[in-house]
């Protein structure tokens, strides 16, 4: 099993609406939890940290489950600019080891 | 303020030659990765230094290929003799590597080196 999966997709969803990624992790020790996002041929960029109690910015929502292990992210509102690879990456251990997933293809459509 | 420099951006060599990549990580940061992305097994660790000492480096493929750190401000990669299969984008990040509330556990990535071995 794979520490880190998600669904590969790609999602093509049509502008304005509303689409979630989830996310599982197999190391029950984890500390940190993120969500990344990459542009084709760019680099990884945070995206955004996931706390325990669940964030938001803008249109964007991050929610933490740790007994079941998994990680989501809710984007509202889906603009053209959405258009990415969004990466759910773990971290555990003491010298900062993170793990990413392999990402989730988000095509939003005009 | 200057990210993390990656070079060369591009590289296109023939198999059994040597590869380096460089990295020049954030001035101040102690953690440095070296990632490797192909579409079939995403984003790999490949090695990770704190403080230029090595700590982690199961994720290394094989004997061909070495990391070093010499100081804070540089680190390589190097694939000796390389293969097609080492074909892919390498990344290098860093972080602050230090506990405590100020850092967040982001990672800075360079923009990558694209290797190709023919």
């Amino acid at each position: 099993r794979k520490e880190v999966e998600q669904d590969p997709g790609p999602f093509n969803v049509p502008e304005g609406a509303t689409v979630a990624f989830n996310c599982t992790y197999s190391n029950s020790a984890s500390q940190s939890f993120f969500w990344y996002r990459q542009d084709c041929r760019k680099e990884p960029k945070l995206l955004m940290s996931v706390y325990s109690s669940g964030n938001e910015d803008g249109r964007f929502t991050a929610q933490l489950n740790r007994a079941s292990q998994y990680i989501s992210l809710l984007i509202r509102d889906s603009k053209l600019s959405d258009s990415a690879t969004y990466l759910c990456v773990v971290r555990a251990g003491g010298y900062q080891k993170v793990t990413f997933g392999t990402g989730t293809k988000l095509q939003v459509i005009p | 303020d200057a990210g993390v420099i990656q070079s060369p951006r591009h590289e296109v060599t023939e198999m059994g030659q040597e590869v380096t990549l460089r990295c020049k990580p954030i001035s101040g940061h102690n953690s440095l990765f070296w990632y490797r992305q192909t579409m079939m097994r995403g984003l790999e660790l490949l090695i990770y230094f704190n403080n230029n000492v090595p700590i982690d480096d199961s994720g290394m493929p094989e004997d061909r290929f070495s990391a070093k750190m010499p100081n804070a401000s540089f680190s390589t990669l190097k694939i000796q003799p390389s293969e097609p299969r080492d074909s892919a984008v390498y990344f290098c990040a860093s972080n602050p590597g230090t506990s405590g509330s100020a850092n967040t556990g982001e990672l800075f990535f360079g923009e990558g080196s694209r290797l190709t071995v023919l």
